[in-house]
């Protein structure tokens, strides 16, 4: 079955780096009609979509932290790399990574759990 | 970029009733329209996908409908599982959520 999961700290202190790997298992990343997105969401806030790798390495950032996001990915091992830098406490979030298809539509078809994110000096 | 917005951003509903949540593009985004489920802790789920077909496993009750600017997301007899916070995203130029729709017990 198709399962993703999130890793990376539990704390970063602002203005550090941040890494986060999620791990997919039950797909491929070399696989035509997929690719992996990551999208955030504050405490008590709406989803925030930030980067996308599609199978042809191709990648697509947030407008808005585009300077600060890179987007990786490793077939062999079945893991995608976000990073953002300059982490900043209002970038306080659950970072998800998800699953996305590719029909008529692009869409999110299967989420990692989530990993929550603190900035905290 | 494309921008999303919902209406309303909160309500309240009766188990039985019918809901139906309104998501507006910014600009026309054909049918590149999503939406998801989110219960509290937990990730969202796909329900909707292509603005009218519905995920595999999802219940009937749940339908979507729309195209160009203007979407909704009917569930025709809320159950009380479908109590959770509703997200439209588009896929037409990468990727944007709408705010949320919460559905509380009334």
């Amino acid at each position: 079955q198709v399962t993703l999961k999130e890793s990376g700290p539990v704390l970063v202190k602002p203005t550090e780096t941040l890494t986060l790997t999620c791990t997919v298992s039950g797909f491929s990343l070399s696989n035509a009609r997929m690719g992996v997105s990551w999208i955030r969401q504050p405490p008590g806030k709406a989803l925030e979509w930030l980067a996308h790798i599609f199978s042809n390495d191709e990648k697509s950032y947030s407008t808005s932290l585009k300077s600060r996001l890179t987007i990786s990915k490793d077939t062999s091992k079945s893991q995608v790399v976000l990073t953002m830098t300059n982490m900043d406490p209002v970038d306080t979030a659950t970072y998800y990574c998800a699953r996305t298809y590719m029909t008529t539509v692009t869409y999110a078809d299967y989420w990692g759990q989530g990993t929550l994110v603190t900035v905290s000096s | 970029d494309i921008q999303m917005t919902q209406s309303p951003s909160s309500l309240s509903a009766s188990v039985g009733d019918r809901v139906t949540i309104t998501c507006r593009a910014s600009q026309s985004i054909s049918s590149y329209l999503n939406w998801y489920q989110q219960k509290p802790g937990k990730a969202p789920k796909l329900l909707i996908y292509a603005a009218s077909s519905l995920q595999s496993g999802v219940p009937s009750r749940f339908s979507g409908s729309g195209s160009g600017t203007d979407f909704t997301l009917t569930i025709s007899s809320l159950q009380p599982e479908d109590f959770a916070t509703y997200y439209c995203q588009q896929s037409y130029s990468t990727f944007t959520f709408g705010p949320g729709t919460k559905v509380d017990i009334k």
